[in-house]
């Protein structure tokens, strides 16, 4: 069974920063990996997907980076900023479904 | 272009009721899912549904029943409500069913039983 653990469980860090949030998983058998971003009380909202076969995506501050072989990932967030404060939460994907296994995430605080 | 919408976006019922959430998918896509965030936790995945036919079911008991329309719309039924059915529930549209593709979530549903 596809266990996703997700540490720290909450960081918080000056504004201007850079970070990294880590992200493990169980079974390296997975079709791709996504991060999303969760306000309080909201829905998710997708950042960075990484198929299988690659190993990093980038978007503006954000890169991504998955070793399917250890089973990690990780996120890093360069140059952090009041507005990134959030729950980030990490999920890997089997091939044939939408059966995604979430970690519990990191809460983020970045302070002014 | 509207994204997935959900409704009720809050909702409170007393233990024993029942409840249906809604869903509309982003038009053209033909997948929905339905996941359960407890507070404090990672979505769990409930169902999914795609061309109107069940494709996937997670570890949740009998209680808990979905089923989508002709329009690729969703409703997720629970029956006899127990506390523990306190949650976020989340609706996720994509345009296949396949891992291929990216699952586009909507806003959610906050059940409280009381």
């Amino acid at each position: 069974k596809q266990e996703v653990t997700q540490i720290p469980a909450a960081l918080s860090v000056p504004e201007g920063e850079n970070l990294v949030l880590n992200c493990s998983f169980t079974d390296s058998a997975i079709y791709n990996l996504q991060w999303f971003r969760q306000d309080p009380g909201k829905g998710l909202t997708s950042l960075l997907l990484i198929q299988s076969s690659q190993r990093e995506q980038t978007s503006g501050r954000l890169n991504a980076s998955l070793d399917k072989s250890s089973g990690r990932s990780t996120l890093y967030i360069a140059a952090s900023q009041p507005g990134d404060s959030a729950t980030y939460l990490c999920a890997v994907r089997p091939r044939y479904n939408n059966d995604m296994r979430f970690g519990a995430g990191t809460r983020l605080t970045v302070k002014p | 272009d509207a994204g997935v919408t959900q409704s009720p976006t809050h909702l409170i019922k007393t233990r024993g009721q029942h409840v249906t959430l809604r869903c509309s998918p982003i038009s053209g896509h033909k997948s929905v899912s339905w996941y359960q965030q407890v507070l404090g936790q990672g979505p769990q995945f409930i169902f999914q549904y795609y061309e109107k036919e069940e494709r996937g079911r997670g570890n949740f008991p009998d209680r808990f029943s979905a089923r989508q329309f002709p329009n690729y719309s969703s409703e997720l039924n629970v029956n006899a409500l127990l506390l523990g059915d306190s949650a976020l529930y989340l609706c996720a549209s994509s345009l296949g069913g396949a891992g291929a593709n990216v699952l586009t979530f909507g806003a959610g549903s906050r059940l409280t039983v009381l």
